[in-house]
């Protein structure tokens, strides 16, 4: 069975930096891509970048760009999603989720999410 | 950047009625449209795929319809355990993918 384990929930303040993980198991790790998706309380859904851990090719939003980075440790089929110079409106459940290949980019698995407060 | 719209933004239905969601692309996404559902406090879950394959374990009440720009979703027979948020993505040019602002299918 498909299991994203994310950490937990993190509490920061402007201008910091977040690294949040996913853990996953139950499939092929390199044959999968990752994405991540974030959630602002009561908000909808947005997409922030992609990791193929067969490669390590990535792709970012532009609003986001410069401020996110994906990665990978495929030695234990990990991925980590760091952003840096946070604001407030970056509060936010942030979602690890699993996609097929590169031009089927719909999420068939997500983590159970990571509530990421920024707040001075 | 393709931008998604959904209508209505809720949608007040009995259970065992129908319910009709729509999605709209700003431009073509030829059938590269996905659905999901979100309960509260739940990550969402991916329902539809390619406008009309039914994720695993998701069953036959729902349905997806559509091509190019405008796209239905189904539910045929409203079930307790469907009320929820239901939200549309475009999988067909990106980045970025992008996601519709979701319809809440509440208790009428």
């Amino acid at each position: 069975q498909v299991h994203l384990v994310q950490s937990g929930g993190e509490m920061t303040k402007p201008g910091a930096s977040v690294k949040v993980s996913c853990q996953t198991s139950g499939y092929n790790f390199m044959m999968y891509d990752i994405s991540w998706v974030r959630q602002a309380p009561g908000q909808g859904l947005e997409w922030m970048g992609w990791i193929s851990p067969y490669n390590g090719d990535t792709k970012y939003s532009q609003k986001l760009q410069g401020r996110v980075t994906v990665t990978t440790d495929t030695s234990t089929s990990t991925v980590y999603m760091e952003l840096r110079s946070l604001r407030s409106d970056d509060t936010a459940v942030y979602y690890c989720v699993r996609s097929g290949t590169y031009y089927n980019l719909y999420f068939d698995s997500w983590g159970q999410g990571t509530l990421v407060t920024v707040s001075s | 950047e393709i931008v998604m719209t959904q209508s209505p933004a809720t949608l007040s239905v009995s259970p065992g009625e129908r319910a009709t969601l729509s999605c709209r692309a700003s431009q073509s996404v030829s059938s590269t449209l996905a659905w999901y559902q979100q309960r509260p406090g739940q990550p969402p879950r991916l329902l539809i795929y390619g406008t009309s394959t039914r994720a695993t374990g998701i069953p036959a009440r729902f349905s997806g319809i559509g091509s190019g720009t405008e796209f239905n979703l189904t539910i045929s027979s409203l079930q307790s355990e469907d009320f929820a948020v239901y939200f549309c993505q475009q999988y067909s040019s990106w980045p970025p993918v992008t996601f519709g602002p979701g319809t809440k299918v509440d208790i009428k």
